[in-house]
C-alpha cells in the first residue's frame, strides 16, 4: 500500500528551464511533507518542507506547493542547475503535532537531469 | 557541527552471519530513526527512539532485527542471522525534540549490506 507516490521515474530538463516534479498521496492524516535530495553513495539531504495549513513555500530556487484537495504536492526548480541532478524524494509525516515527531513515508523518488 | 555519521559505510557478509550497524546522531537530537532502503525503491522506515525509547517500531520485519539506544546516544541496529533479504541501504536520523522543528530529519550516509 504506498501511501506516497512519485509516478515520474525520472525527468530530464535543459539547464537555466524550470523543473517540476510531483507527488501524490492518498492518506489524509498527512500534516507535514519534505522534499529530500539524494547523491549517489549519500545520505538524503533536507531540502524544502511545507505544512498542511499552507499552499506554498519557498526557498530561493525551489518553492513547494500543496493541493489538498487533490492530495498532491509539488517542488518547482527555477532555474535548474546541473548541480541539482539527483534523486528527490517526497516525503509525509502524519505526526498530529506535540514533540515526539513521527516517522517519514516516501516516496518512491524521482531522478532529475539537468543538461547543460 | 558534525552530521549523522553511520559505521560502517560498507559490510559484506554471509547468510547466517550477525552483523551490527551503528548510528550516532547530531549532539542534541533526541528523535532517531532507523530507514531501509532495498533494490532502489523506496525508502522504507523501521523504528523511532525517543531518547532511549522506542516510540514506533511498526516498521521492523522480523524479530531477526534489534535495535537499541541505551543512554540515548548512539544507536545500534544488529541483524541475527542475516538473509539475503536484508540486503539494502540502511539509513538513520535524527532529528531535534522541539515543536516545530521535529519534522526535519537529517539523514547518514548509510550503511549499504550486501548478504551472500
Amino acid at each position: 500500500d504506498q501511501q506516497v507516490k512519485q509516478n515520474s521515474p525520472s525527468l530530464s530538463v535543459q539547464e537555466g528551464r524550470i523543473s517540476i516534479l510531483n507527488c501524490d498521496y492518498t492518506n489524509s492524516m498527512f500534516d507535514y511533507f519534505l522534499w529530500y535530495k539524494k547523491y549517489p553513495a549519500e545520505g538524503p539531504t533536507f531540502l524544502i518542507s511545507i505544512s498542511s495549513i499552507k499552499d506554498k513555500n519557498e526557498d530561493g530556487r525551489f518553492t513547494v506547493f500543496l493541493n489538498k484537495s487533490a492530495k498532491h504536492l509539488s517542488l518547482h526548480i527555477v532555474p535548474s542547475q546541473p548541480g541539482d541532478s539527483a534523486v528527490y524524494f517526497c516525503a509525509a509525516s502524519d505526526n498530529a503535532g506535540g514533540t515526539s515527531y513521527g516517522k517519514l513515508t516516501f516516496g518512491q523518488g524521482t531522478i532529475l537531469t539537468v543538461h547543460p | 557541527e558534525a552530521g549523522v555519521t553511520q559505521f560502517p559505510s560498507h559490510s559484506v557478509i554471509e547468510k547466517g552471519q550477525t552483523v551490527t550497524l551503528r548510528c550516532d546522531p547530531i549532539s542534541g537530537h533526541d528523535n532517531l530513526y532507523w530507514y531501509r532502503r532495498v533494490m532502489g525503491k523506496e525508502i522504507k522506515f523501521l523504528l523511532h527512539f525517543v531518547k532511549e525509547s522506542k516510540q514506533d517500531e511498526s516498521g521492523m520485519p522480523n524479530n531477526r532485527f534489534l535495535a537499541e539506544r541505551t543512554g540515548g546516544t548512539y544507536s545500534t541496529l544488529k541483524v541475527q542471522p542475516a538473509e539475503l533479504e536484508d540486503s539494502g541501504v540502511y539509513f538513520c536520523a535524527s532529528s531535534l525534540l522541539l515543536a516545530g522543528k521535529g519534522y526535519e530529519q537529517y539523514f547518514g550516509p548509510g550503511t549499504r549490506l550486501t548478504v551472500t
